[in-house]
């Protein structure tokens, strides 16, 4: 299994601009999870979607961030407009309900907004 | 979920064994232990986890306490390649997937 995918790996854009990440779970998983990781703030879970469905979302910052799963294969976390403090770097992650709760993460989005 | 105390930093010589603390007093009867460990770079990987008893794996050993209000993370032979953030986490297996981030534990292997 080539394990979660992210893309782009790296994102650079200019305040104001719109941001679209993207997530390809493992297959099979059913939970998905979208974390950002500061210095600051370390990692912070935003959203995660259980069977497509998006469970928690209290942890999304503000209107500006959304995210979506289309299909149990895809997800998106869009950012619109960005700003210069949305920049770090953005995990998806994955989990299979049977399982023991291990969650399988990408190698992650950084996102740098000037 | 429970709360858990973790040095900010370790040292340990390569080749020797790594032993990662985790004090979480407030934990709860139903509620499991989790390591977690990043790589500079990489996103978050899984150890080992467990509620009472000591668990071995493939990467480390879990120790947990009678009392369960600590554990220590047992890396037997540490390498280079084992310099990460260590996480420890407890929580319920209950429907709510969410995992609460502390700050974790700097491990620096020395050559």
């Amino acid at each position: 299994d080539a394990g979660v995918i992210q893309s782009p790996r790296h994102e650079v854009t200019e305040m104001g601009q719109e941001v679209t990440l993207r997530c390809k779970p493992i297959s099979g998983h059913n939970s998905l999870f979208w974390y950002r990781q500061t210095m600051m703030r370390g990692l912070e879970l935003l959203i995660y979607f259980n069977n497509n469905v998006p469970i928690d979302d209290s942890g999304m910052p503000e209107d500006r961030f959304s995210a979506k799963m289309p299909n149990a294969s895809f997800s998106t976390l869009k950012i619109q407009p960005s700003e210069p403090r949305d920049s770090a770097v953005y995990f998806c992650a994955s989990t299979d309900r049977g399982s023991s709760y291990e969650q399988y993460f990408g190698p992650g989005t950084r996102l740098t907004v000037t | 979920d429970a709360k858990t105390t973790q040095p900010p930093s370790m040292d340990c010589a390569e080749g020797r064994a790594a032993n990662l603390p985790c004090n979480h007093s407030t934990i709860s009867g139903n509620e499991y232990v989790y390591w977690y460990r990043q790589i500079h770079s990489q996103g978050p990987q899984y150890i080992i986890h467990g509620l009472k008893n000591n668990e071995t794996n493939e990467m480390a050993s879990l120790i947990i306490t009678e009392d369960r209000k600590s554990s220590t993370l047992i890396l037997p032979h540490a390498t280079l390649r084992d310099t990460a953030v260590y996480y420890c986490i407890v929580r319920a297996l209950d429907s709510n997937y969410q995992l609460i981030w502390g700050a974790g534990t700097k491990l620096i292997i020395k050559p």
